[in-house]
């Protein structure tokens, strides 16, 4: 059975500091993909990446960052310079691919709060 | 683009009354659904998933059933809400590989 671990319930850090979230995930396919999503206090998920398990290149999108690691099954996130605005909860979540479809399994999620 | 409609936004419902909520999809044509819950303060439970018109998968045992009437449609429903059914539902389509959630419903059961 798949699982995704977020072994942090909660960060606090101070505005301009970077923040590493981690995700470690078990499947036992081959082929799966790695999503990140931020739910801010409204409640509604935003979706912020997605990885498929052939693509270990790491990747870049202003502030935030990705670390694939398949050897260790882990799935980083990286953000610098903190703000404010990125005080929410994240989520890492598996999608693995099914004969019928995909199924999506979430980490608990780690908080993040951003002190100004 | 997918779009998701999920409503009501909020409900307060007393324990043992009847529960519908109801998702729908567009822009997307034969999606996986998804119906999610998230406890105060916890991650998000998968509940329910369907691949197709009247094709559900349950999770998790509990007090709460999904239905599948249309393709883009999917519906969480109880015929008796207990207290341990407050949450935030959240419902979710993938097609391939992306996954799109809705503005989700906050119930409280008192």
């Amino acid at each position: 059975a798949q699982k995704v671990t977020q072994a942090q319930t909660e960060i606090s850090v101070v505005e301009k500091e970077d923040v590493t979230l981690d995700c470690v995930y078990e499947t036992r396919d081959t082929t799966y993909y790695l999503f990140w999503y931020k739910q801010p206090p409204s409640g509604e998920l935003v979706f912020l990446i997605r990885r498929n398990s052939f693509d270990e290149q790491n990747e870049i999108s202003g502030r935030y960052s990705w670390n694939f690691q398949k050897s260790t099954s882990s799935f980083n996130f990286t953000i610098t310079a903190s703000q404010v605005v990125d005080s929410a909860v994240y989520f890492c979540a598996l999608s693995e691919v099914l004969a019928a479809g995909n199924k999506l399994t979430f980490g608990g999620g780690t908080r993040v709060l951003v002190k100004p | 683009s997918q779009t998701i409609h999920q409503w009501p936004a909020t409900l307060v419902q007393p324990v043992g009354s009847p529960l519908s909520l109801e998702c729908t999809v567009e822009g997307t044509s034969n999606p996986n659904l998804y119906w999610y819950r998230q406890a105060a303060g916890r991650g998000l439970q998968l509940l329910f998933y369907s691949v197709g018109i009247g094709q559900i998968s349950s999770e998790v045992p509990q007090n709460l059933s999904a239905s599948r009437p249309q393709d883009r449609q999917f519906i969480l429903s109880s015929k008796k809400l207990l207290l341990s059914d407050s949450g935030f539902y959240l419902c979710a389509a993938n097609r391939r590989t992306e996954a799109f959630f809705g503005q989700g419903t906050r119930l409280t059961v008192v």
